[in-house]
């Protein structure tokens, strides 16, 4: 079946540090890979995607890039903000389907 | 557009009740979807709807039933609440499988007590 694995949290971090969450993903077929953050109270929403390998995914200074051959596709950001406090969920699609699989999400803290 | 709207925000239940959650999205879109979040579980999937007239289910669908009123709402119902159920539940929607990105609403917190 398929299955994404994430990094546990929290992870906490002080502003304008450097980001980096890991994500890896098994798959059968060839997926598409997203980054959904959900904000405090808040339903998730996409934060950025890569449907092929080797694609960036970017979006609010955040990016992952889409590595087929170590399966990954870690989410990271050069400077945080505090506003960046959230939970960030790794997911897939796999082929033709339309649902998602979730990781287990990594709370962020960003502290001043 | 208002986008995925649930009711209602927070719900305390008795083991044993029942109750129905509701959903509805104003975007045209034809898929639809329940989750529930748990700590340390991720979300995992309830039910779906594929298009309207039509539901299947998820990785969790046991204690729960759905129905797709119309393509706009898509309810899902407790029939007899247990403590188990105690979690967040989302719902959300796609326009087709192309569009890859699902919208979600805020949210619905359930407790059984």
């Amino acid at each position: 079946g398929n299955s994404v694995t994430q990094m546990e949290g929290p992870v906490t971090l002080s502003e304008e540090a450097f980001l980096t969450i890991n994500c890896t993903y098994t798959a059968t077929g060839y997926p598409s890979l997203f980054w959904y953050v959900q904000y405090p109270g808040e339903g998730l929403q996409l934060l950025l995607k890569a449907t092929k390998a080797d694609d960036k995914g970017s979006n609010k200074g955040f990016e992952a890039t889409y590595r087929k051959e170590t399966t990954s596709f870690h989410l990271e950001k050069g400077s945080v903000q505090v506003s960046d406090s959230a939970v960030y969920f790794c997911a897939l699609i796999v082929g033709g389907g339309n649902k998602l699989t979730f990781g287990t999400g990594t709370q962020l803290k960003v502290e001043l | 557009n208002a986008g995925v709207t649930q009711t209602p925000k927070f719900q305390v239940l008795k083991t044993g009740q029942s109750m129905t959650l509701q959903c509805a999205q104003d975007m045209n879109h034809n898929s639809m979807y329940w989750y529930r979040q748990d700590p340390g579980m991720g979300l995992r999937l309830i039910y779906y709807s594929a298009s309207e007239g039509t539901t299947d289910k998820g990785e969790v669908p046991n204690g729960y039933n759905v129905s797709r009123l119309n393509k706009r709402e898509f309810s899902l119902r407790l029939e007899s609440a247990a403590p188990s159920q105690t979690s967040v539940y989302f719902c959300a929607s796609i326009y087709d499988r192309s569009s890859y990105e699902q919208y979600f609403g805020p949210g619905t917190r359930l407790t059984v007590t």
